[in-house]
């Protein structure tokens, strides 16, 4: 149990060009969902965090303009990057979690390239 | 707020030889403490978890680790790795709320054959 899906796992998109990146939580409800960034050999860097039907928390310096994030559903968040750039070439990684046990559940990650 | 230390960026050990992956939080309230592993393009894994009780915690796969509260240290620890628990390792502290988790920078452990 406990599983949690991104897609696509992978994407090539050029420079200017907007990408949509789904977050699923396929067994359970997500009262929230988190979404993180990785660098090359680095940690997690917490970019937003939502709540089903609320609007997004953004972390200081992340613009929200740029990373817009809907999580309209119990099962679902979605992180779409806007005129995105070479800059933002990144791994995404979303997580999710319910009341009570406190624990994140980690999607697989969403490597992103822009060209 | 809550902060991680993972001392060690990265940590080479010969195949079957112990290995310690050290963990220190600063937080002004009580915490939940976890491990996380991350294979190369995966993203990560719940290795093992303290919430409460005993301050020792087993994961299926050989790791445990001890929740010290007077050293605020939450140290990963396996008696004889293998190969394939080369990955990259990630301490990570929320407040009991879950609302947010602060994650260490990792440390990438190297097992040599």
């Amino acid at each position: 149990g406990a599983v949690v899906s991104q897609h696509p796992s992978w994407v090539i998109c050029k420079s200017g060009t907007s990408v949509k990146i789904e977050c699923r939580s396929l067994d359970f409800q997500a009262t929230t969902m988190f979404w993180y960034r990785q660098f090359p050999k680095q940690s997690l860097m917490l970019m937003a965090t939502s709540n089903e039907g609320s609007k997004a928390t953004y972390e200081q310096g992340v613009e929200k303009d740029k990373f817009l994030i809907n999580h309209a559903s119990l099962t679902l968040s979605t992180l779409t990057v806007t005129s995105a750039h070479p800059e933002d070439s990144s791994f995404y990684i979303c997580s999710a979690r319910t009341q009570g046990p406190y624990e994140q559940y980690f999607g697989p990650g969403t490597r992103l390239t822009v060209t | 707020a809550q902060s991680v230390t993972q001392l060690d960026s990265q940590v080479p050990v010969f195949e079957e030889a112990p290995v310690e992956l050290r963990c220190n939080y600063s937080s002004s309230v009580s915490v939940y403490l976890f491990w996380y592993v991350q294979y190369p393009n995966q993203g990560l894994q719940l290795l093992l978890k303290y919430l409460s009780g005993s301050t020792l915690v087993e994961s299926i796969n050989g790791f445990e680790a001890e929740f010290n509260k007077s050293q605020t240290s939450f140290h990963l620890r396996k008696p004889s790795v293998h190969i394939s628990d080369t990955a990259e390792y990630f301490c990570a502290v929320s407040d009991h709320a879950g609302n947010q988790f602060y994650f260490g920078t990792g440390t990438s452990l190297t097992v040599i054959p």
